[in-house]
This record gives structure tokens, C-alpha cells and sequence, in this order.
């Protein structure tokens, strides 16, 4: 069964730093790029970030470069989303997804980030 | 950066009716084009891709069109569990980006 497990979200103080991770079963990970995306309270999706299968390459929209960065250790079937310098419009729902070309076949359930004094 | 319009924002539709989603792109995204649909506190799932291509075991009643920059997403003879927010979303370029979302509701 393929599987996508979402976690670290928390409520942090704005400014503060936080790792989400995203543990991966069920497909040959190293052989997918894989993407955060996600959603406010309420809101829609915004695509976060996306890396390559190998790792080597990464993407960001230009309104989040610089502050998160995406990885993975796919000696662990694991990816990670480090996310620095958090505002409160970070909060949200954070997915992460199977690429699927550049579309998301698969989705975990998503982890909670609540940025908040 | 491609803006994804959707409308309507919400349709009110019955059981068994058709419902007719619309997508427009701000600039030609070919057929680069997918449709997701969620539920509530759920994740998103993928139904379309290329514009047309339903993904793995997505019922035949889900179809989608155009290309360039309009698009539609028609649900043939709507089912209680198909009653939930629509995405569409291009992936012609960085960044990707998403519509605002049409609610389907009863």
C-alpha cells in the first residue's frame, strides 16, 4: 500500500524555525520527484516546493526561496521541507505529494503548521 | 507567473445532474492543465491530467476538456460523494499554481 506520512507541524512563534518531515512506503521513492504543497485555513493550495527524484535539483517559487528548502534521504524514504524564519501567513496545512509529471498523484494527510505569538 | 481562474465559485446542483466546471488560464498552458478534487479534511486527489486523461481509478463519470487556456471539468450524473471543492492546476511552468477552487454542493 503506498503511503505518505506527514510530520513535525507545531505552533511556533514567528521567526522560529521548523523541520517537517514526510515518510514514504509502498512505491520506489528514489525514482519520483516529490513536492510540498499547502493550505492555509480555509483557503486554497499553493504549491511550496519540488525536488527530484535524485535530490540534486530543487524548486521554489520565488515568494518562498531563500527561506524553506526542500530535501531527501532516500536511504530513509524520507522527505523533508526545513522551513526558517516563520510568518504567521506560513500557517497552513502542509502536504506532501508523488509527482506525477509536474501534477501530485498521491498525497499524505498533512501536517499542521500554526505560526502565532 | 500563470494565474488559474475557476468559475463559478460555488453550483448548487442535484443528484444525478451535470455539473460543468470551468478553468481559465492567464496565458496558454497547452494541455498542461489538472483537476483535483477535496473533501473536507481530507487530502486532495487527482483526477485529470493532461487535461483529459483520468487518473487510477477515477470513475468514467469524470471527464475534462480544452486546451490553451480554457478548460472544463464535467461530472456526468453527480453521486453524494462528489460533492466537494474543485482544483484545477497548470504545470506548464514554475511556479505551479493552483485556481481558487469551485465548491459543488447540493
Amino acid at each position: 500500500e503506498v503511503q505518505l506520512v506527514e510530520s513535525g507541524g507545531d505552533l511556533v512563534q514567528p521567526g522560529e524555525s521548523l523541520r517537517l518531515s514526510c515518510a514514504v512506503s509502498g512505491f520506489n521513492f528514489k525514482s519520483y520527484a516529490m513536492s510540498w504543497v499547502r493550505q492555509a485555513p480555509g483557503k486554497g493550495l499553493e504549491w511550496v516546493s519540488s525536488i527530484t527524484g535524485s535530490g540534486d535539483t530543487t524548486y521554489y517559487p520565488d515568494s518562498l526561496k531563500g527561506r524553506f528548502t526542500i530535501s531527501r534521504d532516500n536511504s530513509k524514504n524520507t522527505l523533508y521541507l526545513q522551513m526558517n524564519s516563520l510568518r504567521a501567513e506560513d500557517t497552513a496545512v502542509y502536504y506532501c505529494a508523488k509527482n506525477l509529471i509536474r501534477t501530485f498523484d498521491i498525497w499524505g494527510q498533512g501536517t499542521l503548521v500554526t505560526v502565532s505569538s | 507567473e500563470i494565474v488559474m481562474t475557476q468559475s463559478p465559485a460555488t453550483l448548487s446542483v442535484s443528484p444525478g445532474e451535470r455539473a460543468t466546471l470551468s478553468c481559465r488560464a492567464s496565458q496558454s498552458v497547452i494541455s498542461n492543465l489538472a483537476w483535483y478534487q477535496q473533501k473536507p479534511g481530507q487530502a486532495p486527489r487527482l483526477l485529470i491530467y493532461g487535461a483529459s486523461t483520468r487518473a487510477t481509478g477515477i470513475p468514467d463519470r469524470f471527464s475534462g476538456s480544452g486546451s490553451g487556456t480554457e478548460f472544463t471539468l464535467t461530472i456526468s450524473s453527480l453521486q453524494s460523494e462528489d460533492f466537494a471543492v474543485y482544483y484545477c492546476q497548470q504545470y506548464k511552468d514554475r511556479p505551479l499554481t493552483f485556481g481558487g477552487g469551485t465548491k459543488v454542493e447540493i
